[in-house]
């Protein structure tokens, strides 16, 4: 059984460009939802994938986008960055419909200078 | 709007001894709730769950309560252990009404077990 594992895991850009983070889900699960970690805070939802769809989104605005691939892994895009996204990014992977446990990746820690 | 919160920022206890860590939620229509912790520079590591239907939920050295009436979960860790030093957070879920089983997360416990 393979974990979630997620690329890169930092990553330094400068404000205004775009970045894509990756990210592998757990073996056997067919949903993948992505959450920003600012300093101090708890994760915040950003969006789920389910079947190549999005299926559910949080309070972030559409410079945030994602994909979904048909092996269940998922990119988040953001465009326009700005400094306050300066954060650790993790992605989830579960089992759709399921009131189960979410299992993380390690994160991806952006700075954005 | 928190729904989720843990309004104890850091607990420090002694080796051996009970940790309790407390959460409160606002939405009924919560139904699971998670515990996670998290070492620095790691991603949140799935410690214990429990849905709405039970009372308390026990694995190993780690007990989860949830009184529903008061909208009150916590985290009982018997005995303590420096290694359980880290931050612990506190989640929350439901499907239905649209909501897709996104967690929604406290802001987190820091806890320190001093050897």
């Amino acid at each position: 059984e393979t974990g979630v594992t997620q690329s890169p895991t930092h990553l330094i850009k400068t404000r205004g460009q775009q970045v894509t983070l990756r990210c592998s889900s757990q073996s056997g699960h067919n949903t993948v939802s992505w959450y920003q970690q600012a300093l101090g805070q708890g994760p915040q939802f950003i969006f789920q994938y389910y079947r190549e769809e999005e299926n559910g989104r949080g309070n972030f605005p559409p410079r945030f986008s994602g994909l979904q691939f048909p092996n269940y892994s998922s990119e988040l895009n953001v465009n326009a960055l700005e400094l306050d996204d300066s954060a650790l990014y993790l992605c989830a992977s579960s089992l759709k419909g399921m009131n189960t446990e979410a299992f993380f990746g390690q994160g991806t820690r952006l700075t954005v200078v | 709007d928190q729904q989720v919160k843990q309004n104890s920022p850091s607990l420090s206890v002694q080796e051996g001894r009970i940790s309790i860590l407390n959460c409160d939620y606002t939405n009924s229509m919560f139904d699971y709730f998670l515990w996670y912790k998290k070492y620095p520079a790691e991603g949140p590591t799935f410690l214990i769950s429990i849905s709405s239907i039970k009372d308390k939920n026990e694995d190993g050295r780690f007990t989860v309560f949830l009184n529903k009436s008061a909208k009150h979960l916590s985290l009982h860790i018997v005995p303590s252990q420096p290694g359980d030093s880290a931050v612990y957070f506190c989640a929350a879920s439901y499907y239905g009404s649209g909501n897709t089983g996104k967690l929604i997360f406290g802001q987190g416990t820091t806890l320190q077990v001093k050897p």
